[in-house]
C-alpha cells in the first residue's frame, strides 16, 4: 500500500457509542494530522503529531481523544458525539524538516461519519 | 479577517480550454507557503502545487501553474488544457511559519468547484 490510508471510509454511530478512526501512512513521514471538514465550511484542523507528541490540540471538544502509539499510525478515538459532529474526517502526513520547510502535506481518503 | 479568500463558490470551463481559479491570502509573515489541492466528490485532498513566498518562479507542474503576485498577495492556479477528470473542488492553502514541536498548520480557503463540461 502506498500513500495515507483511512478507515473505515464510512461510518454511522448513535451517541451514546465508542467508535475509533484509523489513520496509516506509508510515506515514512514524522507527522500526523486530523482535519474536519463540514459542508460549507474550511477544513479545519484538529490536531497535529509531531514525533509522536501533541504539538497542537485546536480547541476540540474532549470527545476526540488522539492517540498516536508511532510515527505511522494515528487514532482519533469518538464518545458520546453530537449530530453537529457529523462531517469527513481527514488524516494527512507529512515530513518536517525545519520550521521554514515546504512540508507538503499529503491526506488519506478520508472517513465520512454521521452521527445520529 | 479570512486568511485565505476564494471568491469563486463555481467555475465551468470548456475541456480543452485554461481555467484560472482565484486565490488571495493574508498574512504578516515574511516566509510562508502557498498550496493548492484537488478534492474530487470521492473526498481525497490530492496535492497540486506549491509556491513558497522567497520563490522568485511561478511554480509550475505538468498542466498546473501558480501565478503568484506577492505585491497583491495573490495565488492564482492556473489549469491549462482541462480535461474532464478536472471537475471537483479545488482549495487554495496557506501554511504560515512552523509549529514548536514540530509540523506545521494548514489555513484552507472556502474552495472552487470546477466543471469541465464537453
Amino acid at each position: 500500500e502506498t500513500g495515507v490510508t483511512q478507515t473505515p471510509r464510512h461510518l454511522v454511530m448513535g451517541m451514546t457509542n465508542k467508535k475509533s478512526l484509523k489513520c496509516e501512512q506509508h510515506l515514512g513521514h514524522n507527522a500526523m494530522y486530523w482535519y474536519k471538514q463540514s459542508a460549507k465550511k474550511p477544513l479545519e484542523l484538529m490536531f497535529v503529531y509531531s514525533l509522536e507528541e501533541r504539538v497542537e490540540n485546536n480547541s476540540v471538544p474532549s470527545r476526540f481523544s488522539p492517540e498516536c502509539p508511532n510515527s505511522s499510525h494515528l487514532f482519533l478515538h469518538l464518545h458520546t458525539l453530537q449530530p453537529e459532529d457529523s462531517a469527513l474526517y481527514l488524516c494527512a502526513s507529512s515530513q518536517v524538516r525545519g520550521r521554514a520547510s515546504t512540508d507538503t502535506q499529503y491526506f488519506g481518503p478520508g472517513t465520512r461519519l454521521t452521527v445520529l | 479577517a479570512q486568511k485565505i479568500t476564494q471568491t469563486q463558490p463555481g467555475m465551468f470551463v470548456q475541456e480543452k480550454e485554461a481555467v484560472t481559479l482565484d486565490c488571495t491570502y493574508d498574512t504578516s509573515d515574511q516566509s510562508y507557503g502557498l498550496f493548492w489541492y484537488k478534492q474530487p466528490s470521492s473526498g481525497e485532498m490530492i496535492f497540486l502545487i506549491y509556491q513558497g513566498s522567497y520563490d522568485e518562479q511561478n511554480a509550475t507542474e505538468g498542466r498546473y501553474s501558480l501565478n503568484f503576485q506577492k505585491a497583491r498577495k495573490s495565488a492564482n492556479l492556473v489549469i491549462s488544457a482541462s480535461q474532464l477528470g478536472d471537475s471537483a473542488m479545488y482549495f487554495c492553502a496557506m501554511r504560515e511559519g512552523g509549529l514548536t514541536g514540530g509540523g506545521n498548520k494548514l489555513t484552507f480557503g472556502t474552495g472552487t468547484q470546477l466543471k469541465v463540461e464537453l
